[in-house]
């Protein structure tokens, strides 16, 4: 068990429907981070929020924004969802964003646009 | 383009021998480099990692190889036990200005076991 959570386990919606992805970092960290894992690919970055504030955009659409709240925890929302869009949603977390923090992954929403 | 290429989907190796998981690299700025592990229905967990100044790292039953001049990475997992068998993510990362660093993975390695 890393310590960062994710919910839901999975969701199966619709496409042009809109969901939220949330993730709790583990106790103490202050860097959040999305991937995108979709079918036999390696992990996207999306983005990172540190401390409540966004400090790196990766290949994250328009239709998709994110934000970290007062109390670190996250949220990724996607809009406007299209089939392609059906991944493995992973949130890490890290105690800062510096080159020696390791980066705690959760277990990962599984979004399923039919 | 894919900056972090892992060209081998899968692997098996017999309990006990060496397992040699690779990776090249096309991106000249990385400088630190990631392996994570993961199981079926985990995220991925960090496993050992090592900076472009140095040419290997050493952590138990595991090293990581970096030959810069090739743009190539390794993992040497000895001996290899059963509950090695995960997938294995190969990740780079570039400098970064504050308190960012952006993971770059490869797509990959299923390592497989075999007792």
């Amino acid at each position: 068990d890393s310590g960062v959570t994710q919910t839901p386990k999975h969701l199966i919606t619709a496409t042009g429907q809109r969901v939220t992805l949330r993730c709790s970092p583990r106790s103490g960290d202050l860097s959040v981070y999305w991937y995108q894992q979709s079918l036999d690919q390696g992990l996207q970055f999306l983005i990172q929020y540190y401390n409540g504030e966004e400090r790196a955009k990766g290949n994250i659409l328009e239709r998709f924004s994110a934000q970290q709240f007062p109390d670190l925890h996250s949220e990724l929302n996607l809009s406007s969802l299209e089939l392609g869009d059906s991944a493995l949603y992973f949130c890490a977390s890290s105690i800062g964003g510096l080159a020696t923090d390791t980066q705690y992954f959760g277990p990962g929403t599984r979004l399923t646009v039919l | 383009d894919q900056q972090v290429k892992q060209n081998s989907p899968s692997l098996s190796v017999q309990e006990g021998r060496i397992s040699i998981l690779n990776c090249d690299y096309t991106n000249s700025m990385f400088d630190y480099f990631l392996w994570y592990k993961k199981y079926p229905a985990e995220g991925p967990t960090f496993l050992i990692s090592i900076s472009s100044i140095k040419d290997k790292n050493e952590d138990g039953r595991f090293t990581v190889f970096l030959n810069k001049s090739a743009k190539h990475l390794s993992l040497h997992i000895v001996p290899s036990q059963p509950g090695d068998s995960a997938v294995y993510f190969c990740a780079a990362s570039t400098p970064f200005s504050g308190s960012a660093r952006q993971l770059t993975f490869g797509s990959g390695t299923q390592l497989t076991v075999l007792p």
